[in-house]
């Protein structure tokens, strides 16, 4: 199995800030990247994917890059509703899900 | 807008069988591979297979040998049933669908609200 591996598990942050998370594969995967926020008792949404495309809907202060085995989401201003746990899946192989990162207001 | 919803025992006794159905609406079941996710209560994600709407289907070599998914494009619903379950298999279990690029990269882009199952000993 391909493991994702996400950085900080957590972190906490202020309305404004610039955030980046960061998710690692144990091997290449190409583009083959998604990432997904996930808000308590909710379903995950999808954010990202393909590494940098923004889904239909999702704000433009969401962004995301990388490619191969580095991979990074950038919130560049967050927002009152930023505040959930963030997730990178690849599908380069079985697919699998980064540990998550977790926002918390500062 | 495409709507996901789960439905199945809340309960099952360990050692049995774990059965869910994921029904489809505001869009086809046709074309699309259909997913079950897992979520046991404050972990993460893990995938547990998909399967398309001609049948054919992937699961997670982790899984593979418990867990089979079936789908019925007539009613638009699909299926997971898991063997054999333990405490370990207590979780939310998620259905959604799955939207593909030319790349082949497989993402989750509906997802449903989820369904709390818990294995009791």
């Amino acid at each position: 199995d391909i493991q994702m591996t996400q950085s900080p598990s957590s972190l906490s942050a202020s309305i404004g800030d610039r955030v980046t998370i960061t998710c690692r594969a144990s091997q290449s995967i190409g583009r083959d990247l998604n990432w997904y926020q996930q808000k308590p008792g909710k379903g995950p949404n999808l954010l990202i994917y393909t590494a940098s495309n923004l889904q239909f809907g999702v704000p433009p202060r969401f962004s995301g890059s990388g490619s191969g085995t580095y991979f990074t989401l950038t919130i560049s201003s967050l927002q009152p509703e930023d505040f959930a746990t963030y997730y990178c899946q690849q599908s380069f192989g079985s697919l699998t899900f980064g540990g998550g990162t977790r926002v918390e207001m500062k | 807008q495409v709507h996901l919803q789960e439905s199945g025992p809340g309960l099952v006794k360990a050692s049995e069988t774990l059965s869910l159905t994921c029904t489809v609406s505001g869009g086809s079941i046709s074309n699309y591979y259909w997913s079950w996710i897992r979520q046991p209560p404050e972990k993460g994600l893990e995938w547990i297979g998909y399967i398309h709407s001609s049948g054919s289907a992937n699961y997670n070599p982790s899984l593979k040998s418990r867990a089979t998914l079936s789908i019925d494009t007539s009613t638009s619903q699909f299926s997971l049933r898991l063997s054999s379950v333990t405490a370990a298999d207590t979780a939310m279990y998620y259905c959604a669908r799955v939207s593909t690029t030319v790349g082949a990269n497989h993402y989750f882009d509906y997802w449903g609200q989820g369904i709390l199952v818990t294995v009791s000993s």
